[in-house]
């Protein structure tokens, strides 16, 4: 799987959008964009994924550049409960499922 | 259950002694996955399985390490004659295996070990 690349740590202001970036220049046309996140003392909790298309859920939106070389976690409206590691990863797709990779991940802080 | 359940919660043992983790996953997922936390470090990945196999034993970082799985369902984890630096939160996951680009895992709260 693709190696990622991530901040070490970010800050960012309650009640601001929170943009965490993820550099993954060297994936691969089957490989998906994951992000998960964990708060202390947690288990990882899954964000959302996308190949090509930018996506939106309830928690996220996931903007991938044209070129799949990075891509942006963007959480509209950060709260204080959105301080955690995020984790960017990518995978393969259809049969190649297996393990996910955890890198270090971006520490988020978000203050009053 | 409604998520993936690990017991127990927490464990402390005297080196040389060993221990068995379980984990129940989510109700109908094929998928199982092992990893490790240590102290203020990243996730470490030791074993999945599809089923009851074990397609990818890879990060197990020793043969005191053993897991298995049984109906597809419950699984342990093993680890005899415990070392100190086998001191972690142990972690497991479980997955549907769907559609392509499906597959996002579901993590327990974990096992926290702690070997004296």
């Amino acid at each position: 799987d693709a190696k990622t690349t991530q901040p070490t740590s970010m800050d960012c202001a309650e009640g601001r959008a929170a943009n965490l970036p993820c550099n993954h220049s060297t994936i691969s046309g089957n490989e998906y964009v994951y992000w998960y996140r964990q708060i202390h003392s947690q288990g990882p909790q899954y964000i959302i994924h996308g190949l090509k298309n930018n996506e939106t859920n309830e928690m996220a939106s996931l903007i991938i550049t044209e070129d799949r070389k990075s891509s942006t976690l963007i959480l509209p409206h950060a709260t204080l409960r959105d301080t955690a590691v995020y984790y960017c990863i990518v995978r393969a797709g259809g049969t190649s499922y297996g393990k996910l990779t955890f890198g270090q991940g971006t520490i988020l802080t978000v203050h009053p | 259950g409604a998520g993936v359940s690990q017991s127990p919660s927490n464990k402390v043992t005297e080196k040389g002694k060993d221990v068995e983790l379980r984990c129940d996953p989510i109700s109908g997922h094929t998928a199982l996955y092992w990893y490790r936390q240590s102290l203020g470090q990243g996730l470490e990945f030791l074993i999945y399985f599809q089923g009851n196999s074990a397609p990818d034993k890879s990060g197990l970082p020793s043969d005191r390490f053993s897991a298995e799985r049984t109906g597809g369902s419950v699984s342990t984890l093993t680890i005899q004659r415990t070392q100190q630096e086998d001191s972690a939160v142990y972690l497991c996951a479980s997955s549907s295996w769907g559609s392509i680009g499906a597959g996002e895992l579901f993590f327990g709260e974990g096992s926290r070990l702690t070997v004296l």
